[in-house]
């Protein structure tokens, strides 16, 4: 079965500073990749995702890559603000069944 | 946008009382949902598979006659743990994705249960 690594698992920024997390997938059928944030005592809420026919995608400070080649993709924040500290997973499925979910990155942004 | 409703947000119960947890989807029809158990700073742990109208499919280890899943509408699944022992305790949060075409997966807000 599928098999997603998420890196790193912690990662301080400073407020206006960037942050990436990169995650890697094991299944070459993947082809959904979504990302969630997950405030302290909430459910993880989508923030962006991205399919295997696009390289990137952006959606205001945020924005994601994928190289299937190497199978693995990224998210990027630019701009952070305090308010974007929280726990960021990234999953990876096929056609959107059998979502595989990253360990999770803990993201502090310091103002 | 698509919502997910997870009742109650938190419950307190004694060992070997039952408890009862409620996701619905409130904007869209989901014949699929799924529940996921969530420890402390670790990841989603997938509990089950919700199917409307048929049996949920459980993944390895997790227990059906523990953790019982009934999906009887579009719209609403339950997952009710039963005889609750206090290494039940954490933090349930279900997901629904819409019937139509790829749709996005999206969360309940969680449910923290404590057996005491």
């Amino acid at each position: 079965g599928e098999n997603v690594e998420q890196h790193p698992s912690t990662l301080s920024v400073q407020e206006g500073d960037s942050a990436v997390i990169k995650c890697t997938y094991s299944d070459s059928a993947s082809n959904y990749f979504p990302w969630y944030k997950q405030e302290l005592g909430k459910g993880p809420q989508l923030i962006i995702d991205i399919r295997s026919n696009v390289g990137e995608k952006k959606d205001q400070r945020i924005a994601v890559t994928l190289n299937k080649t190497a199978k693995h993709f990224s998210l990027h924040i630019t701009e952070t603000q305090p308010e974007d500290s929280a726990v960021y997973f990234c999953a990876a499925s096929i056609s959107n069944n059998d979502m595989r979910f990253g360990a999770g990155t803990r993201l502090t942004v310091k103002p | 946008g698509a919502v997910v409703s997870q009742h109650p947000s938190w419950v307190i119960c004694k060992s070997g009382t039952s408890v009862k947890i409620e996701c619905r989807s409130l904007d869209f029809q989901a014949t699929t949902m799924f529940w996921y158990r969530q420890f402390p700073k670790q990841s989603l742990m997938l509990m089950a598979t919700s199917n409307e109208g048929s049996k949920a499919t459980y993944e390895q280890g997790v227990e059906k006659d523990k953790f019982l899943i009934n999906h009887a509408s579009l719209t609403l699944s339950t997952l009710t743990v039963t005889s609750a022992h206090p290494e039940d305790s954490s933090f349930y949060i279900c997901s629904a994705r819409g019937d139509r075409g790829v749709s996005p997966l999206h969360f309940g807000n969680g449910t923290r249960l404590t057996v005491t």
